[in-house]
C-alpha cells in the first residue's frame, strides 16, 4: 500500500515550458487535491476533485489545469511555466470529499522555473 | 477576509517541558479543525481532528482544544522530546469541506 505517490520529486523548467506533475493514490479515495507551499505562506489550495470526472478551483488556480479521469490519478498541468510558479507542490487525498477529514499527502515535487 | 494565523514562526522548548502552539482564525466558522506535522522535505502527516462541538481531544502526549468563541485552537505536546521537533500546521474547512485551508505553520524545536 503506497499511499499517495507524486512524480517527479524535483523538476527545473524554463519560463514558457509546460509539464505535468503526476499524482496517484491506491487507497480508493474519492477526494484529491493539489497544494503549493511557499515560505511564510503555508499550503495554498490550487485545484481539487471530489470524484472521477469532477474538478473545481481552489484559492490559486491560475496557470494550472487538472483532470480526473480515474479515481486513482489526479495530474496537475502547468500550461506555460512562470517564475512565480517556483514552489513545492503537494498532492493530497482523503476518503470522503464531503467531510474531508484526515488528508493523506504525497512527498512533494520541488519545482524551479528559471 | 478569512484568515488563519499560527502564533509564531518558531518555538524553542527544553526537553521534558510542554509545548503549546496556537492557531487563531477570523471571519468564518469551521465545522472542525485539524493539526498536521511536517518534517523537512516531506508532506504533512495528520495528527488530530477536533470538531466544533468538542472542547478537547487527546492522543498519547498530544492534546488539542477548540474554543469557537475565541476562534482559537491550542495544540499541546507534553513531556516533549527532540523527536517532536518539526513544523506543525493547523487546518480548517472553509465554506465547504472540500476546501481545507492551512495556516503557515509553527516550527517547533526541542532542545535536549
Amino acid at each position: 500500500n503506497a499511499g499517495v505517490t507524486q512524480t517527479p520529486k524535483f523538476q527545473v523548467l524554463k519560463t514558457g515550458q509546460s509539464m505535468t506533475l503526476q499524482c496517484a493514490q491506491d487507497m480508493n479515495h474519492e477526494y484529491m487535491s493539489w497544494y503549493r507551499q511557499d515560505p511564510g505562506m503555508g499550503l495554498r489550495l490550487i485545484h481539487y476533485s471530489v470524484g472521477a470526472g469532477i474538478t473545481d478551483q481552489g484559492e490559486v488556480p491560475n496557470g494550472y489545469n487538472v483532470s480526473r479521469s480515474t479515481t486513482e490519478d489526479f495530474p496537475l498541468r502547468l500550461l506555460s511555466a512562470a517564475p512565480s510558479q517556483t514552489s513545492v507542490y503537494f498532492c493530497a487525498s482523503s476518503y470522503d470529499g464531503l467531510t474531508n477529514e484526515k488528508l493523506f499527502f504525497g512527498s512533494g515535487t520541488q519545482l524551479s522555473v528559471l | 477576509s478569512q484568515k488563519i494565523e499560527q502564533n509564531s514562526e518558531a518555538l524553542n522548548i527544553q526537553e521534558g517541558k510542554t509545548a503549546t502552539l496556537t492557531c487563531n482564525y477570523t471571519n468564518y466558522s469551521p465545522a472542525y479543525l485539524q493539526w498536521y506535522r511536517q518534517d523537512p522535505g516531506r508532506g504533512p502527516v495528520f495528527l488530530l481532528l477536533i470538531r466544533e462541538n468538542e472542547k478537547e481531544k487527546r492522543k498519547e502526549r498530544l492534546k488539542v482544544t477548540f474554543d469557537t468563541t475565541l476562534k482559537q485552537s491550542l495544540f499541546h505536546i507534553t513531556a516533549s522530546q527532540p523527536a517532536d521537533s518539526a513544523t506543525y500546521l493547523c487546518a480548517l474547512d472553509r465554506s465547504s469541506a472540500s476546501k481545507i485551508i492551512f495556516g503557515s505553520g509553527t516550527r517547533l524545536s526541542i532542545r535536549p
